[in-house]
């Protein structure tokens, strides 16, 4: 079946460092693929997502390209900040009539002042 | 717009008690998805709800149900509460006549089972 994988963390950074997050995922068709944050005691945010190969997402200053040849969804942001401490899940849905969402364990990230 | 809401955002239970989760969409949205989280096994899909019709279910037992009312609000029931029941319950919402991939996320409803 589907299912993503995405690096362990947590990952510690220093704040102004380069984030990459990696994410690799398996489908049967060609899935959309997304990016959520979940900020401490708070449910899940979108933060970009990409519908087909090639497409890059974007958003508040992070991104992310569908990179079909090598199944790989990765996040990076060029300079981090202490706000940007979450939880990132990488995440996919088929599009079908199955609505449901598979996500990754998620990957906790620390910044440090 | 309003967001996704969820009620109550916290619930302490019983081992062997019942318990019925609250999940209001975005205006407009007509599908409704729950989800479990637990730092063990993550994030798992419940099931999803259109226009009042169950239209997936993931793989939780019998004791997890739930249901859509007509104005696309949902509830989720889980009796017989188990020790392993407590975790962040997640509701999420969506259109999917206009983009049926993106889902919306509540900020959930913390069970604890003693």
């Amino acid at each position: 079946g589907d299912s993503v994988t995405q690096m362990e963390g947590p990952v510690t950074l220093s704040e102004e460092a380069f984030l990459t997050i990696n994410c690799t995922y398996t489908a049967t068709g060609y899935p959309s693929l997304f990016w959520y944050v979940q900020y401490p005691g708070e449910g899940l945010q979108l933060l970009l997502k990409a519908t087909k190969a090639d497409d890059k997402g974007s958003n508040k200053g992070f991104e992310a390209t569908y990179r079909k040849e090598t199944t790989s969804f990765h996040l990076e942001k060029g300079s981090v900040q202490v706000s940007d401490s979450a939880v990132y899940f990488c995440a996919l849905s088929e599009g079908n009539r199955d609505d449901k969402i598979i996500f990754g364990k998620g990957t906790r990230l620390h910044i440090l002042p | 717009k309003a967001g996704v809401t969820q009620t109550p955002r916290y619930l302490i239970k019983t081992r062997g008690q019942q318990v019925t989760l609250s999940c209001s969409p975005i205006s407009g949205h007509r599908s409704v998805s729950w989800y479990q989280q637990t730092p063990g096994q993550g994030l798992q899909f419940l099931f999803e709800y259109f226009s009042e019709t169950q239209r997936n279910k993931g793989n939780f037992p019998g004791r997890f149900s739930g249901r859509q009312f007509s104005n696309s609000r949902s509830e989720m029931n889980v009796s017989t509460l188990e020790l392993g029941d407590s975790a962040l319950y997640l509701c999420a919402s969506s259109a999917p006549d206009r983009d049926p991939e993106t889902q919306y996320f509540g900020p959930g409803t913390r069970l604890l089972v003693l």
